[in-house]
């Protein structure tokens, strides 16, 4: 069975520093991949996607991740994190089954940017 | 652009009380819907899907049910609320691989 481990559960950071948040998937078949941000009280937001091609993948807010098959590997990176960066992190790996795909999600990493 | 709409933002309900949660979608037809459940300090789990009308399937056994009455409209249910109910409800439409997520429901049963 698909799952994703998120090593992290919190990352403290000040700000302006790089942060890296780690996620390892296990799955048997073609991979597609998914980081996500979670604002207080709000919904989840897609950061980025792997689905095929580029192994580095840019989302938003300034914020790329690496797929490594050898290491199955998507971790998440930004190379200067500010303030507003504070939130929960979801990795994701999609799943498809009988005409629907389902996110399998990990448990989550917070990140804490400090002044 | 696609929207989803999530009704009421917070709901506060005593144990034993039914329950009825809304989500509505936007700019788009006969799209696959979820719900998923956040409780306090876990991650995400995955509770109904819907490919279309009146097709639900439950992926976890529990006090919850689902309906899928208009093309746009996905409806979490309960008869009787439990303490364990609590938590933080998302609903999700599917396109392609990815899912987008709306604003969710915050509820607390006391």
């Amino acid at each position: 069975a698909q799952s994703v481990t998120q090593l992290d559960s919190q990352v403290p950071v000040f700000e302006e520093a790089p942060v890296e948040l780690r996620c390892n998937y296990s799955s048997s078949v073609s991979v597609y991949l998914f980081w996500y941000v979670q604002y207080p009280n709000q919904g989840l937001q897609l950061l980025l996607k792997y689905l095929s091609g580029s192994t580095l993948v840019k989302g938003i807010n300034g914020f790329e991740a690496e797929f490594n098959k050898s290491q199955t590997s998507f971790h998440l990176r930004k190379p200067s994190v500010h303030i507003s960066d504070t939130a929960e992190y979801f990795c994701a790996v999609s799943v498809g089954s009988g005409g629907y795909n389902k996110l399998i999600f990990g448990a989550g990493t917070r990140l804490a940017v400090h002044p | 652009s696609q929207t989803i709409h999530q009704w009421p933002a917070t709901l506060v309900q005593p144990v034993g009380s039914p329950l009825s949660l809304e989500c509505t979608v936007e700019g788009t037809s006969n799209p696959n819907l979820y719900w998923y459940r956040q409780a306090a300090g876990r991650g995400l789990q995955l509770l109904f899907y819907s490919v279309g009308i009146g097709q639900i399937s439950s992926e976890v056994p529990q006090n919850l049910s689902a309906s899928r009455p208009q093309d746009r409209q996905f409806i979490l249910s309960s008869k009787k609320l439990l303490l364990s109910d609590s938590g933080f409800y998302l609903c999700a439409r599917g396109q392609g691989y990815e899912q987008y997520f709306g604003p969710g429901t915050r509820l607390t049963v006391t």
